[in-house]
């Protein structure tokens, strides 16, 4: 089982709209969670980054939220444009196991005009 | 700007061939580099990771003597397809992990190899 779920899998919004994307994750303890946004054929490019101890963490219309208590996170999209497209990572740095961090499969968001 | 530089960012080769990819940290130190693997719509595909100054560690299914990783340095490290196939083809991220709590981590840009 993985231990990072991401969902809605992928999804469909107007422009304008905001939408939410869901990061469940069983890592424990944890050292960090961050969010990626990786374009078609491009790496991944950071969004986000909380340590346990944070609950929020902003950057422009991207807002990510974190509840280390039920572990879970959330990144939200405001007034969503069209160059948001893309598929956004969760990914769980663990607190021991130094090296190996664990992966969400993404949410393949799809903005339309 | 970038903070990982990776080249080439896409590369077209015969069969049989053997194709360098350099991933490079621009103003950290990286620790740890890992390669990934990536197809179409599909999530990344984590190959190795290396730490520099020793061997890289594989993941299963992954051949060490086809894809070799070189971490010489804390800013370089690099991935030889060696004896490339189609089935090679592939988009390939590096990332690097670096600072002091281990809290920098960047993805290159990706390469995109065509095998013919």
């Amino acid at each position: 089982k993985n231990q990072v779920e991401q969902s809605p899998q992928s999804l469909i919004i107007l422009e304008g709209k905001n939408c939410t994307l869901q990061c469940n994750y069983t890592v424990s303890p944890f050292s960090n969670l961050r969010w990626y946004k990786q374009d078609t054929g491009r790496g991944p490019v950071s969004l986000t980054i909380m340590t346990f101890s944070e609950n929020t963490k902003s950057n422009g219309r991207y807002t990510a939220t974190l509840d280390a208590d039920t572990k879970q996170s959330s990144l939200h999209i405001t007034a969503s444009q069209l160059s948001d497209s893309a598929s956004y990572i969760c990914v769980v740095s663990p607190y021991y196991g130094n090296n190996r961090l664990a992966f969400g499969k993404g949410n393949q968001v799809v903005v339309i005009p | 700007g970038a903070v990982v530089s990776q080249h080439p960012s896409r590369v077209i080769c015969k069969s049989g061939t053997s194709v360098k990819i350099e991933c490079r940290s621009l103003d950290f130190q990286a620790t740890t580099m890992f390669w990934y693997r990536q197809f179409p719509k599909q999530s990344l595909m984590l190959m190795a990771t290396s730490n520099e100054g020793s061997k890289a560690t594989y993941e299963q299914g992954v051949e060490k003597d086809k894809f070799l990783i070189n971490h010489a340095s804390l800013t370089l490290s690099t991935l030889t397809v060696t004896s490339a196939h189609p089935e090679d083809s592939s988009f390939y991220i590096c990332s690097a992990r670096g600072g002091k709590t281990n809290e920098k981590l960047f993805f290159g840009s990706g390469t995109q190899l065509s095998v013919l």
